[in-house]
């Protein structure tokens, strides 16, 4: 089967660290997406591993583990308009190209 | 460069009636896609073209929904009859190809269901 999954919630402080953890289960792997989204809004895309390792773009990382089936996505120097919801998705080739599978996503509060 | 366009933003019917969403992908995307995303949960995806054809549409209950993509760019996706379960955000996305790596999702249509 299918299985993604991530924290429901986390919070955080503003100018603090924060990283947030996705495992999943899947009959086949073809890449692995952060995407975040604000309330009331249209997920945005944030990184794509495909390799085992670190990929950093600014205030956000990435990190791949394909044997462990294990991702997470590290915020630097937490800002206010980091409050957001954070979905993990993983594209499965299975019987299509292109198709993502999403966790339920994790909800980040950045506080004061 | 333009976004993706949805359209309406937002919708409240009574369930057995009829709905229908609109979706003008960016420019030059040839694969479009379809999401439900239930309040509180990740997208899930309904159907997939590429161009004008269907690539994936396993997780689109057939019995009352339908999507077409007759000239390979703007979509449409009808319930009908909608139920309760159907309340959600229906998000469109495109990519420049099956391939590509990044989805472009547009704003949605939250659909209420009486």
């Amino acid at each position: 089967g299918q299985n993604i999954d991530q924290p429901t919630e986390m919070t955080a402080t503003e100018g603090a660290i924060v990283q947030i953890n996705c495992t999943y289960q899947t009959s086949g792997f073809n890449g692995l997406f952060w995407y975040q989204q604000h309330a009331g809004e249209a997920p945005t895309f944030l990184s794509y591993n495909v390799l085992d390792g670190l990929e950093e773009k600014g205030r956000f990382s990435s990190f791949l583990s394909r044997s462990k089936g294990y991702s997470y996505l590290l915020l630097k120097e937490l800002q206010m308009k980091d409050s957001a919801s954070y979905l993990c998705a993983v594209r499965d080739y299975g019987g299509s190209q292109g198709n993502l599978i999403f966790g339920k996503g994790t909800k980040l509060s950045v506080k004061p | 460069e333009a976004g993706v366009a949805q359209s309406p933003r937002y919708k409240i019917i009574e369930k057995r009636q009829s709905v229908a969403f609109w979706c003008n992908p960016i420019s030059g995307h040839a694969t479009l896609y379809w999401y439900q995303q239930i309040l509180g949960q990740g997208p899930k995806l309904l159907i997939q073209f590429q161009n004008n054809g269907v690539v994936d549409d396993s997780q689109l209950p057939k019995d009352r929904f339908s999507a077409e993509r007759l000239k390979g760019v703007d979509s449409t996706l009808k319930i009908q009859p909608a139920k309760l379960e159907d309340s959600a955000v229906y998000l469109c996305a495109s990519s420049l190809d099956l391939k590509l790596n990044e989805q472009f999702f547009g704003p949605g249509t939250r659909l209420t269901v009486l």
